[in-house]
Order: C-alpha cells, then structure tokens, then sequence
C-alpha cells in the first residue's frame, strides 16, 4: 500500500526567501506524486503533479517540485516566499493510474513579512 | 476548467439527525466520487469510493451503515450522515475523478463543514 510523509507539521520563512515543504513517499510500483494547497475552509487546489518526464517539476504559483527517485521524496519550493503563500499543504500519491489518491498530514506553511 | 461543488457549505445539526451533503461535478462526467473526511489539523482520509450506478466501496473502519453514499449519476453523488453524533463533526470533501487513457484525474469540491450539537 502506498503512504506519504510530510515530517513537519509546521514551516516558517521569512517573505522574500526560498521555502521548502518536505514530502517522502512508498509506493510499490511508479509514484504518482502530487501536491494541492488548502486555505482557511476551502477546498484543495490542484499544484502540480509528476508522472513521468523530468524530474523537476513547475506548477501554479509559481511553485516547483524536485522528484528524487533514490531518497524517495517529492519536495516543494519555491525560490522567493509571499505571505500569500501561507496556507496547509498536501503531498500525495498514488501507486497505479487509477486509484485515489493518499495524503500526507499536511504541512503548515506560515510566511512572515 | 473542471469544477466540483458541494452543497451545503456548512451545517449544524442535532445529534440523531441525519444529514444529506451533496456532491456536484459541474462542467463534467465524472466516472468515479470520492469522498474525503479531513479532522482538525489532521490529513484528509479516503472514507469511500463510488462509481455511478454501483453500490459504494468503503474504507476499512468507515461504517457504511452511518454514512451513505449514493452516486446516482455521472455528476452528481450524496453523501448522508445518519444518526449524525458529535464525533461526526468534521470537514467533509468530495473528489470527482475521470479516467483518460487509464490515468485518473481527480477534482476536488470545496468541503462541507459539519457540526453536530
């Protein structure tokens, strides 16, 4: 069975500076790894997502994420914070194409001006 | 692009009633509902999958005696939380999924809050 990790519950960066929001995933076969967004009593907004291709990934936002077969993680980054940005973010993954996805616990992402 | 919504947005209840959430893929035919059940600070946990027509297949530990779901059509899907208790009280989120080529995309609804009293 698959299963993600996000081992902080909680991210701080100051605006202006690089972030980073951990993911590590096990899967059986080939991931497919996403990240979503959520902001106060909203739903989840779709990122991006990897398949297959580059291992570099770019999303909305201006977000990216690096796939690392051999360490098994799917990190998010961005190069430069926006308080806008402060939200709870989902990594998750599936290990076919067509069974529903499994989500981490999410990480907490505060950007401070 | 594709668009879930879910009705209500919110909702208070006394304990022992039921409550219908509605699920409702706009602008598309979704083959496959899911529904999400997300605690306080806690991640979203899949309670059941659905496809149109077919009886729903639930998680384990999710009773599917208490909490029904219905997928009558391609873009619409109920989920009714009967006997709703306290501990019911949660985030509820629905997914609605198309396959293309037998990869599964999944679109995701605005949630629908529950309070039980």
């Amino acid at each position: 069975a698959q299963s993600v990790a996000q081992p902080e519950d909680q991210v701080n960066v100051a605006e202006g500076n690089p972030l980073t929001v951990k993911c590590t995933y096990s899967v059986s076969g080939n991931p497919y790894l996403f990240w979503y967004v959520q902001y106060p009593n909203r739903g989840l907004q779709f990122l991006l997502k990897y398949i297959t291709g580059d291992n570099l990934v770019k999303g909305s936002y201006g977000f990216e994420a690096e796939f690392n077969k051999s360490q098994t993680s799917f990190h998010l980054k961005k190069p430069s914070a926006l308080v806008s940005d402060s939200a709870l973010y989902f990594c998750a993954v599936r290990d076919t194409g067509n069974t529903p996805l499994v989500f981490g616990k999410g990480t907490r992402l505060s950007v401070i001006a | 692009g594709a668009v879930v919504s879910q009705h209500p947005s919110w909702v208070i209840c006394k304990s022992g009633t039921s409550v219908k959430i509605e699920c409702r893929s706009l602008d598309f035919q979704a083959t496959t509902m899911f529904w999400y059940r997300q605690f306080p600070k806690q991640s979203l946990m899949l309670m059941a999958t659905s496809n149109e027509g077919s009886k729903a297949t639930y998680e384990q530990g999710v009773e599917k005696d208490k909490f029904l779901i219905n997928h009558a059509s391609l873009t619409l899907s109920t989920l009714t939380v009967t006997s709703a208790h306290p501990e019911d009280s949660s985030f509820y989120i629905c997914s609605a999924g198309t396959s293309t080529g037998g990869r599964l995309t999944q679109y995701f609804g605005p949630g629908t809050r529950l309070t039980v009293l």
